[in-house]
């Protein structure tokens, strides 16, 4: 499968603990972006990366949410002291970026729930 | 704020009937529009998209209909099957900028 990849689907934590999703993007893909999904909303933006560059971050992205994109190849978002509030799905989503244009794809999201 | 207003929340239709969706945007500076299929636990897969260069595109079952001047694009699925149902997710983008911005949603239920 040479879709975007996501590990893992499903994360079940504690309150308190730290959690780190990983994002492997369709290859070639120069942008790769997070997105959060709750019920019954659309993704909402996150960040996004353009090969290692972390060019923007939405004020969702709290200070307990870092992302990396080494290489510019796959990515991790982790979350710090996890908060029930952070429960959702995240989405992420990979692009060839050329001459102004792109279509995102995305992946089949990690679904993380915060006791 | 930028915004996508999607319409309606669900939607039951026939097999065999056409299912519409609509969104309207706010943002001028949109000019990309993609929907975007999503099933049960999975995540979003792009059904077809749109540039406002063009009032209409077609593909299979699945039209888009762009109205630039009221800034507004709708979703026909004609013929709609069991298997269309799914949530239907309205986007627009500015290639100037970074991310989607999607619209709430729309759960459309096909019945046999």
């Amino acid at each position: 499968d040479t879709g975007v990849s996501q590990d893992p689907r499903h994360k079940i934590t504690k309150r308190g603990q730290n959690v780190t999703f990983r994002c492997d993007p369709i290859s070639e893909h120069n942008r790769l972006y997070w997105y959060r999904q709750t019920l019954g909303q659309g993704p909402e933006f996150l960040t996004y990366f353009q090969n290692e560059a972390q060019l923007e971050k939405s004020r969702l992205l709290s200070d307990r949410f870092s992302a990396e994109r080494p290489k510019g190849s796959f990515s991790t978002l982790e979350i710090q002291r996890t908060e029930q509030g952070d429960s959702a799905m995240y989405l992420c989503a990979s692009s060839l970026y050329l001459a102004g244009r792109e279509t995102q794809y995305f992946g089949p999201g990690t679904r993380l729930l915060v006791l | 704020q930028q915004q996508v207003k999607q319409s309606p929340q669900s939607l039951i239709v026939q097999k065999g009937g056409i299912s519409i969706i609509n969104c309207a945007y706010e943002n001028t500076a949109f000019d990309y529009f993609p929907w975007y299929q999503q099933f049960p636990g999975k995540g979003p897969a792009l059904l077809i998209a749109i540039r406002p260069d063009v009032s209409e595109k077609k593909e299979g079952r699945f039209t888009i209909s762009f109205n630039k001047s009221a800034k507004q694009f709708s979703l026909h699925i004609m013929d709609s099957q069991p298997g269309d149902s799914a949530t239907y997710f309205c986007a627009a983008f500015n290639q100037a900028g970074t991310a989607l911005i999607f619209g709430k949603g729309t759960t459309l239920s096909v019945s046999s």
